[in-house]
């Protein structure tokens, strides 16, 4: 099975930078995937890592390392847009099912 | 949204009653998944399909069946709705094309249920 643990809330100022954490445990590893979340909306497709290191795409980035279960993301520039909630999910290699925690809900502030 | 819809977007049932929700690609994306979102548990996988007729269970499948019978279409089934399934019910997909790693998974604009 898996378990992923992300924070629940966060709040930062806009202009800041912010790293949402993420940790795992699962029996096959096969990709972690971060998602972005407006209240009320679907689920939009940020990163995607199944490598170690650091991906940038833009002001946001995400690093994985699999030896330690971690992976962030990382928003640079906050705008007041990046209100939402960020969700942290795994993939397992087993039978491709993918799993998600529970969201960070991300609190910019003027 | 890659092509992925979902019907009804929108539906109001009582308990007891069946209930089945649809799922739609047009990306011929070959892995398929329903997911509920319930406030503090976050996103949920019910059931999963990895091919054509070729389905699994997901985190929270009790009182769940789907279907798949072509690669465009993934039915959720509630055989007798509950008022515990009230939720937010999102189908999303990935997974196309030739040599495709299925790095992103797309997803559909989700059904809001009630069951009363």
């Amino acid at each position: 099975g898996q378990n992923i643990d992300q924070p629940t809330e966060m709040t930062a100022t806009e202009g800041a930078i912010v790293q949402i954490n993420c940790t795992y445990q699962t029996s096959g590893f096969n990709g972690l995937f971060w998602y972005q979340q407006h209240a009320g909306e679907a689920p939009t497709f940020l990163s995607y890592n199944v490598l170690d290191g650091l991906e940038e795409k833009g002001r946001f980035s995400s690093f994985l390392s699999r030896s330690k279960g971690y992976s962030y993301l990382l928003l640079k520039e906050l705008q007041m847009k990046d209100s939402a909630s960020y969700l942290c999910a795994v993939r397992e290699n087993r039978d491709d099912k993918i799993i998600f925690g529970k969201g960070t809900r991300l609190h910019i502030l003027p | 949204d890659a092509g992925i819809t979902q019907s009804p977007r929108h539906k109001v049932t009582e308990t007891g009653t069946p209930v089945t929700l649809r799922c739609h690609q047009t990306e011929n994306h070959r892995y398929m998944y329903w997911y509920r979102q319930d406030p503090g548990h976050g996103l949920r996988l019910i059931h999963y399909s990895y091919g054509v007729k070729d389905t699994d269970k997901g985190e929270v499948s009790d009182g769940y069946s789907v279907s798949r019978s072509k690669t465009e279409d993934f039915l959720l089934t509630l055989e007798s709705a509950t008022s515990s399934q009230t939720s937010v019910y999102f189908c999303a997909a990935t997974g196309t094309g030739v040599g495709s790693v299925y790095n992103e998974q797309f997803f559909g604009p989700g059904t809001r249920l009630t069951v009363l």
